[in-house]
């Protein structure tokens, strides 16, 4: 069964440096998003993204944070400036269509800010 | 916003013993999702109801979704070591694209 994947698995990065996350959505998919799992909490909406632009983003997604699809495949999310406040796991979700399908999720980047 | 509580928060118990997790809204929802999380894994998931009053099984999980659209079960029968985990329910807004929204999660602990 075709997976959304994630690399790396654990990012450390120093505080204020950049960091890119990236995915690999479903191949057939065309709305993706990103969330995060702060340790110990509920999974949050960060943004989504359709036919390369974002479609909405939530309050946490400010302007440290971008979104990218560089190519037919990859879907990259960049924080800027890293804080010790973005510590946090990082899930990629893909989808199909903009249905009640449900999201596809990858195992997730873990982001250590030292 | 839409939030989803889940109860309860923790639970203790026996292998072997049945299990039941709800959530509740207090806004309505079209489908209700139930995910699973494993330490270090991606959320994983394992029902989803997209009618009110659907009773859906999968395997030893049974989810219904609830008459008022606003609430949802999740059942476990017969539990087993692996049923360790994260058990999130979520429901879909769809303003533009669908996101996500999560409950705080169940965490299910299994006594050999």
């Amino acid at each position: 069964e075709p997976e959304v994947t994630q690399t790396p698995s654990h990012q450390v990065t120093q505080m204020g440096q950049e960091v890119i996350l990236r995915c690999v959505p479903i191949s057939n998919h065309l709305y993706f998003y990103w969330y995060r799992q702060i340790l110990g909490q509920k999974v949050e909406f960060l943004v989504s993204f359709y036919n390369n632009e974002i479609s909405e983003k939530s309050e946490i997604f400010d302007d440290q944070f971008s979104v990218e699809r560089p190519d037919g495949s990859n879907f990259t999310l960049k924080i800027r400036s890293t804080k010790l406040e973005d510590s946090a796991m990082y899930f990629c979700a893909s989808v199909r269509r903009n249905s009640n399908q449900p999201q596809h999720f990858g195992d997730g980047t873990r982001l250590s800010i030292l | 916003g839409q939030q989803l509580n889940q109860s309860p928060q923790s639970m203790f118990i026996q292998e072997g013993e049945d299990v039941s997790m709800n959530c509740t809204s207090s806004s309505i929802f079209n489908t209700w999702l139930w995910y699973k999380q494993d330490p270090g894994e991606g959320p994983v998931l394992l029902i989803a109801l997209y009618k009110a009053g659907e009773l859906t099984s999968n395997g030893r999980l049974t989810a219904q979704f609830g008459i008022t659209r606003k609430d949802s079960f999740l059942n476990i029968s017969a539990s087993i070591p692996s049923d360790v985990g994260i058990y999130f329910c979520a429901g879909p807004i769809i303003q533009g694209a669908q996101k996500l929204v999560f409950g705080q999660g169940t965490r299910l602990t299994i006594n050999p």
